[in-house]
């Protein structure tokens, strides 16, 4: 089994729709994080979590928001899902010793999400 | 605005020839990531560099973190379909991780 797991891989849905991605991890790690990926940008930081009370806001927050619901869950909602949040969302799990650096992101494998 | 820019954006190469990738800022960083994607998978990570200069080998991947760090490169030598995928570099600043775009590298037999 995957250490980081994303629900659903894909999902299509509709403008105005809510819409929840949802991540779990078995690698015991403090910190989560939540990328979106488009073509010709990379991975933008959505928000982040160093623990279940600590939760930050990334580069491109608006139009989303989150719940850490213990150490190894972590999920990301879409209130009211436009198009332009089309991309493919990525989790991701680090571990905590280092106290400024973020260290090797383990991610999960993608959901890919459509908003017609 | 890329705080990351890589280029090129795409490569396509023969088998057995050798490719070179390049991540350039205008910041410093405290250290510098190097991931590779495949399709329909997450981005998995293949070097850490943290000191200017420093040169990393891996197998037939070479990576080089710039004096000042604020660039680097990938070099791969003798490339096998296998390397076939989009390479990604992450900057170390401010207690955050910045993406560049990525290099889409195509390898064919």
């Amino acid at each position: 089994d995957a250490d980081v797991t994303q629900t659903p891989r894909n999902r299509i849905t509709k403008t105005g729709k809510r819409i929840m991605l949802e991540c779990s991890q078995t690698k015991g790690h403090d910190r989560m994080y939540w990328y979106r990926q488009d073509p010709g940008l990379g991975l933008r930081l959505i928000y982040y979590s160093f623990d279940v009370k600590d939760i930050n806001k990334g580069e491109i927050s608006d139009g989303y928001s989150v719940s850490r619901q213990a150490q190894a869950k972590f999920s990301l909602s879409l209130e009211s899902a436009i198009p332009n949040q089309t991309a493919l969302y990525f989790c991701a799990t680090s571990d905590s010793r280092d106290r400024v650096n973020t260290g090797e992101l383990f991610f999960g494998e993608g959901s890919r999400l459509t908003v017609l | 605005t890329q705080l990351l820019e890589q280029s090129p954006q795409f490569l396509s190469i023969q088998e057995g020839e050798n490719l070179t990738v390049y991540c350039n800022s205008s910041s410093v960083f405290s250290s510098l990531q190097w991931y590779r994607q495949e399709p329909g998978e997450g981005p998995v990570l293949l070097v850490t560099v943290v000191t200017g200069g420093e040169v990393k080998k891996l197998k037939r991947l070479t990576f080089q973190f710039g004096d000042a760090r604020k660039d680097s490169s990938l070099h791969i030598t003798a490339a096998q379909p296998g390397d076939t995928g989009l390479y990604l570099c992450a900057g170390n600043g401010w207690g955050k991780l910045q993406f560049g775009a990525g290099t889409q590298v195509v390898v064919t037999p």
